[in-house]
């Protein structure tokens, strides 16, 4: 069974610093592996994607991610954080050619950005 | 012109009634989800329709009846409603996929609360 576990249940950075929420995932295949993005009270937003292309996926807003299979990670940054992070954010992984397109969450790391 | 729109936003029942919640997608997705989001943020999968077809229920109680009149509605029934039913339920829709992950499309969720 595929699992992710995301490090920091919250997470504090000051405006213009580096971000960087960590997430590491189990699975017995070569996974797909997703951040997405959720505002309060409102739904969840892609971020970015690895689909065993390049290890370092760009998404939007200046984040990146990078896939490093000898430590099971997928962890994500952003070189300079702006007060508009501010959210929660869900790692995800799901099993490739699987019937469904199952995604397994990870429980989310809340980013609180300081001015 | 929302994307996944699901009604009500919020819901506030007494325990025993029965409640639904509507999912629609105006993206020509075949696909659609309902995830359930506890009170510690963790988000599981519930069920995942394609064409109108169910292909996942994970393991939850009898109470709750997805139903899906054409590939772009998809509504959650619950009978006898308990207070561990309470929770932000998500609908999220995307394309089956094909050599690569599907994206999923979430909606800004259903807030459930059981008194």
């Amino acid at each position: 069974a595929q699992s992710v576990t995301q490090l920091g249940s919250h997470v504090s950075v000051s405006e213009g610093a580096l971000v960087l929420l960590r997430c590491n995932y189990s699975s017995s295949v070569p996974p797909y592996l997703f951040w997405y993005v959720q505002y309060p009270n409102q739904g969840l937003q892609l971020l970015l994607k690895y689909t065993s292309a390049a290890t370092l996926v760009k998404g939007i807003n200046g984040f990146e991610a990078e896939f490093k299979k000898s430590e099971t990670s997928f962890h994500l940054t952003k070189p300079s954080a702006h007060m508009s992070d501010a959210a929660e954010y869900f790692c995800a992984v799901s099993k490739p050619g699987e019937y469904g397109n199952k995604l397994v969450f990870g429980a989310g790391t809340i980013l609180r950005v300081k001015s | 012109d929302t994307a996944v729109s699901q009604t009500p936003k919020y819901l506030v029942t007494q325990m025993g009634n029965d409640k639904s919640i509507k999912c629609e997608q105006n993206l020509g997705h075949d696909t659609m989800y309902w995830y359930k989001q506890d009170s510690k943020k963790f988000l599981k999968i519930m069920f995942s329709y394609n064409n109108k077809e169910l292909i996942i229920n994970e393991t939850v109680p009898n109470r709750f009846s997805p139903k899906s009149p054409d590939k772009a509605h998809l509504n959650l029934h619950i009978n006898s409603l308990e207070l561990g039913d309470s929770a932000v339920y998500f609908c999220a829709s995307s394309h089956r996929g094909g050599l690569g992950p599907s994206i999923l499309t979430f909606g800004a969720g259903s807030r459930l609360t059981v008194l």
